[in-house]
């Protein structure tokens, strides 16, 4: 069965920094890798998807990377913003469902 | 389309009463999931369909448990006779999928709380 899991747990850090958020893998046949964002009590919001073909994929702020053969990727954010602070979630597509990791809560500070 | 539709967004219940969820799917879309988030954890899968066809169902997803996506479209996730470790988030995903796979979009999500 596929084990997702991310470091840290938590993280805080000032606004206008530059984070990396880590996520790894124990099945590395997967399909893809989808990172979501939670704010408290709402559902998914999708931010990037990478196919089990590519490296990364980067969407303003954002870009993730992902290497199959490691069992990793890694959510990279840049300049850092109050509006960031959520619960950051990966999740690796193995069969005919994703599996979770158990998040990284963010939290920016002004 | 305004994305994946869940109702209701909330629900409080007695324990040992039934309820039941609704998911509307993004209109194109033949893949549709059920997942369950308990506090501080990731989502855990309960059951997917394709099209009309349920295909899978986790071990979570006791005899208590049942869901239906009649004729393709909205799916129900009905729960009887509620316990309170029932309570939890129940996310609805959609996704047009291909062997190569898409990603998910998830919906707003039903919380339930059993008291």
């Amino acid at each position: 069965k596929q084990e997702v899991t991310q470091i840290p747990a938590a993280l805080s850090v000032p606004e206008g920094e530059n984070l990396v958020l880590n996520c790894s893998f124990t099945d590395s046949a997967i399909y893809n890798l989808q990172w979501f964002r939670q704010d408290p009590g709402k559902g998914l919001t999708s931010l990037l998807l990478i196919q089990s073909s590519q490296r990364e994929q980067t969407s303003g702020r954002l870009n993730a990377s992902l290497d199959k053969s490691s069992g990793r990727s890694t959510l990279y954010i840049a300049a850092s913003q109050p509006g960031d602070s959520a619960t950051y979630l990966c999740a690796a597509k193995t069969g005919n469902q994703f599996y979770f990791g158990t998040g990284t809560s963010l939290t920016v500070i002004p | 389309d305004t994305g994946v539709s869940q109702n209701p967004r909330h629900k409080i219940t007695k324990r040992g009463q039934n309820v039941t969820f609704r998911c509307d799917p993004i209109s194109e879309h033949n893949r549709l999931y059920w997942y369950r988030q308990t506090l501080g954890q990731g989502p855990e899968f309960l059951t997917y369909f394709q099209n009309e066809a349920q295909l899978e169902k986790s071990r979570l997803l006791s005899d208590r448990f049942s869901a239906e996506r009649p004729k393709g479209s909205f799916s129900t996730l009905e729960i009887q006779r509620t316990e309170q470790g029932d309570s939890a988030m129940y996310l609805c995903a959609s996704s047009l999928d291909t062997l190569a796979g898409y990603g998910y979009t998830f919906g707003s999500g039903t919380r339930l709380t059993v008291v």
